[in-house]
C-alpha cells in the first residue's frame, strides 16, 4: 500500500525559505511523478509543480516558478518542495501526491507551513 | 492558469442525485480527456474519486460517476448519503501542469 509521510509544521518569518519532505513507501519511488499542491486557509487546491524521479526532471507551474523547487533522492524515496522568498500569501497546507497516470492518486497528510513576522 | 469554474454549493436530501459542474476552456478541460475529481472532508487530505474523466480507482463506490461535453466536465453522486458531505474539487491536464477547481461545498440535507 503506498504511503506518503510528510514532514512536520513549520513556522517561518517572511523573506525566508522552507523545505517541505514527502517520504514514500510502498510502491516504486522512482517511476511516478511527485507532484505539490498547496491549500491556503479556507481556499481550494493549487498545483506547483512535479519532478520524475527516475529522470530528476521537475517541471513548475507559471505563478511559481524561480521560487519553488521540487528535488527527489531516489535512495531514500523521498521528495523535496522549497519554497522561497516566502510571504504570508504562502501561508497554507502543502501536500505532496503520487501521480497516477494524468491524476494525483495517493496524498500526504500535508504540512502547515505558517508564515509570520 | 485561470482556475476551473465550480459552482460554490450543492445540496441534496439522502437517496437523491446530484451533480458538480466544472467549466475550462479547450486547453484544458475540452482540450484533454484527463479529469479528475476529489472529495475531501475537512482537516483531510484530497481522496481521488475520478480520473479520466470517468474511471473509478478501485474502492469508490459505482455511487460516483463522471462525465463530459466540450469544455465542461460533471460529477455525478446518486443516492447521497450523509458522509458524501465534503468539497468536491476537479482537475484537468494541461500543457504546462494541471488546474484545479474553485471547490463545491456538498451539503446532505
Amino acid at each position: 500500500q503506498v504511503q506518503l509521510v510528510q514532514s512536520g509544521a513549520e513556522v517561518k518569518k517572511p523573506g525566508s525559505s522552507v523545505k517541505v519532505s514527502c517520504k514514500a513507501s510502498g510502491g516504486t519511488f522512482s517511476s511516478y511523478a511527485i507532484s505539490w499542491v498547496r491549500q491556503a486557509p479556507g481556499q481550494g487546491l493549487e498545483w506547483m509543480g512535479r519532478i520524475i524521479p527516475i529522470l530528476g526532471i521537475a517541471n513548475y507551474a507559471q505563478k511559481f516558478q524561480g521560487r519553488v523547487t521540487i528535488t527527489a533522492d531516489k535512495s531514500t524515496s523521498t521528495a523535496y518542495m522549497e519554497l522561497s522568498s516566502l510571504r504570508s500569501e504562502d501561508t497554507a497546507v502543502y501536500y505532496c501526491a503520487r501521480d497516477f497516470r494524468w491524476t494525483q492518486e495517493y496524498w500526504g497528510q500535508g504540512t502547515l507551513v505558517t508564515v509570520s513576522s | 492558469q485561470s482556475a476551473l469554474t465550480q459552482p460554490a454549493s450543492v445540496s441534496g436530501s439522502p437517496g437523491q442525485s446530484i451533480t458538480i459542474s466544472c467549466t475550462g476552456t479547450s486547453s484544458d478541460v475540452g482540450g484533454y480527456n484527463y479529469v479528475s475529481w476529489y472529495q475531501q472532508h475537512p482537516g483531510k487530505a484530497p481522496k481521488l474519486m475520478i480520473y479520466d474523466v470517468s474511471n473509478r480507482p478501485s474502492g469508490v463506490s459505482n455511487r460516483f460517476s463522471g462525465s463530459k461535453s466540450g469544455n465542461t466536465a460533471s460529477l455525478t453522486i446518486s443516492g447521497l448519503q450523509a458522509e458524501d458531505e465534503a468539497d468536491y474539487y476537479c482537475s484537468s491536464y494541461t500543457s504546462s501542469g494541471y488546474v484545479f477547481g474553485t471547490g463545491t461545498k456538498v451539503t446532505v440535507l
